[in-house]
């Protein structure tokens, strides 16, 4: 099966501070993404990359970057975290090129509060 | 632009009940995928289904079964006879066929059933 994991499964941290959110996925996908989870707001794209060293902008970029120096690993960087960026962070990975329009592996999320 | 509608917030409904959740989809391509997702409480999303806009063809999967339908873009999802265990958020999905474009979520549907 494919698994999908997130670091952390609940992060507290503090306004101002630098996080890191860590995805890895054992699979050898091409495709992943990061997605937040808000209620009401269903999940809103961040950011996704295609392969390694590129990224492209989702719907709600601002206040986060993305690092995929590896295949398996995307990481969700707040550089300054805000007290607006309290949410459930879902990353997910899928197979296939550009426009293959696979289905999405999910992991656990991270619970992600600041303080 | 794409865009996903789920317009039932919340669903409860009692046991072996019935259930339908809605979806309405908006797309200009004319080739495109359709999909729903399954979230229990503990959080990981589970892919349910997979839908291309060339298969108009209904789908039954044991208790589940999918309606697509071109002419009112809806592809809705019933569960026959519900149980405790189908108590989730349920999402459905919209990506385009053509460019770099990744999964667009509705808002979801909170389903409970009581027993």
């Amino acid at each position: 099966d494919v698994k999908v994991t997130q670091s952390s499964r609940y992060l507290v941290k503090r306004t101002g501070e630098k996080v890191f959110l860590e995805c890895v996925q054992d699979m050898d996908h091409e495709n992943m993404f990061w997605y937040r989870q808000d209620p009401g707001l269903g999940l809103r794209l961040i950011y996704f990359s295609y392969d390694v060293k590129m990224k492209e902008k989702g719907d709600i970029p601002e206040g986060y970057s993305v690092s995929r120096e590896k295949k398996e690993r995307f990481s969700l960087i707040l550089e300054s975290a805000s007290t607006n960026q309290t949410s459930m962070y879902l990353c997910a990975s899928s197979f296939g090129g550009i426009g293959t329009n696979e289905k999405l592996f999910f992991g656990s999320g991270t619970q992600l509060s600041v303080l | 632009a794409q865009k996903v509608t789920q317009a039932q917030t919340e669903i409860s409904v009692v046991e072996k009940e019935d259930v339908t959740l809605d979806c309405v989809y908006e797309t200009r391509d004319t080739t495109y995928y359709l999909f729903w997702y399954k979230q229990p409480p503990s959080g990981e999303l589970v892919f349910l289904i997979r839908r291309n806009s060339f298969d108009e063809q209904n789908e039954i999967s044991g208790r589940y079964s999918w309606n697509f339908q071109k002419s009112t873009s809806s592809f809705n999802f019933t569960i026959t006879a519900s149980q405790v265990v189908d108590s989730a958020v349920y999402f459905c999905a919209l990506s385009e066929g053509s460019g770099n474009t990744p999964l667009v979520f509705g808002k979801g549907t909170r389903l409970s059933v009581i027993a």
